[in-house]
């Protein structure tokens, strides 16, 4: 079947213009996780939904950050007013189970390169 | 506040020898640990995961190993191949569901 999917594969942008980046997760995958990852660097988690709970923002480093999860399904995050430090690649990822004992895989899409000029 | 470190620089082995990555967590116990292989542009893709309970695990030429008193867990690729050339990563779960804390990951490159 199909996996994550992730769009636009590239976004090149003003500093200071609003961005979206889009995330579809596996079918059926109740989970769906928001990353970071900078040139060199490891990934920073950023916001993770689970079903119909309020979502874990914890990991969104300001508040031009925010997401949206449609329908259990398609997320999309937006970053408004970008600045070059936003510049990183932003990855998506969906797991089916919710029981951190069961230490379940995530699946990750391609992931979005983000440059802010 | 936690922390999973992977050695930074590159590892350089030659085709056919056993590449060994490192991983180090401090200020945590988590209940297991998972590898994941990134290759360039490309999102990371599980690899193995290895419970607290398990001194280690095995898939194919890799192994993982889990020294919770070391706080460590070592990635073992046996018979490596140029193809295994790419970014291994570790990760950790936080909190009460899956939220991984990764490694910056450590690159491997298999010379032939």
């Amino acid at each position: 079947g199909a996996g994550v999917s992730q769009s636009p594969s590239n976004k090149v942008t003003e500093k200071g213009k609003d961005v979206e980046l889009r995330c579809d997760p596996i079918s059926g995958h109740t989970a769906l996780y928001w990353y970071r990852q900078s040139l060199g660097q490891g990934l920073e988690f950023l916001i993770y939904f689970q079903g119909n709970s309020a979502p874990d923002k914890s990991g969104l480093p300001s508040d031009r950050f925010s997401a949206e999860r449609t329908g259990g399904s398609v997320s999309t995050l937006t970053i408004q007013r970008t600045q070059q430090e936003d510049s990183a690649v932003y990855l998506c990822a969906s797991t089916t189970g919710t029981s951190s004992l069961a230490g379940n895989e995530q699946f990750f899409g391609p992931g979005t390169r983000l440059t802010v000029l | 506040s936690q922390k999973i470190e992977q050695n930074s620089e590159a590892l350089n082995i030659q085709e056919g020898k056993t590449a060994t990555l490192t991983c180090n967590y401090t200020n945590y116990s988590p209940a297991y640990l998972q590898w994941y292989r990134q290759d360039p542009g490309r999102g990371p893709v599980f690899l193995l995961l290895i419970r607290e309970n398990e001194k280690e695990k095995r898939k194919e030429r890799l192994k993982v190993t889990f020294d919770t008193t070391l706080k460590q867990s070592l990635f073992h690729i046996t018979a490596s191949q140029p193809a295994d050339s790419a970014t291994y990563l570790c990760a950790y779960i936080s909190g009460g569901y899956n939220k991984l804390i990764f490694g910056a990951g450590t690159r491997l490159a298999v010379h032939p």
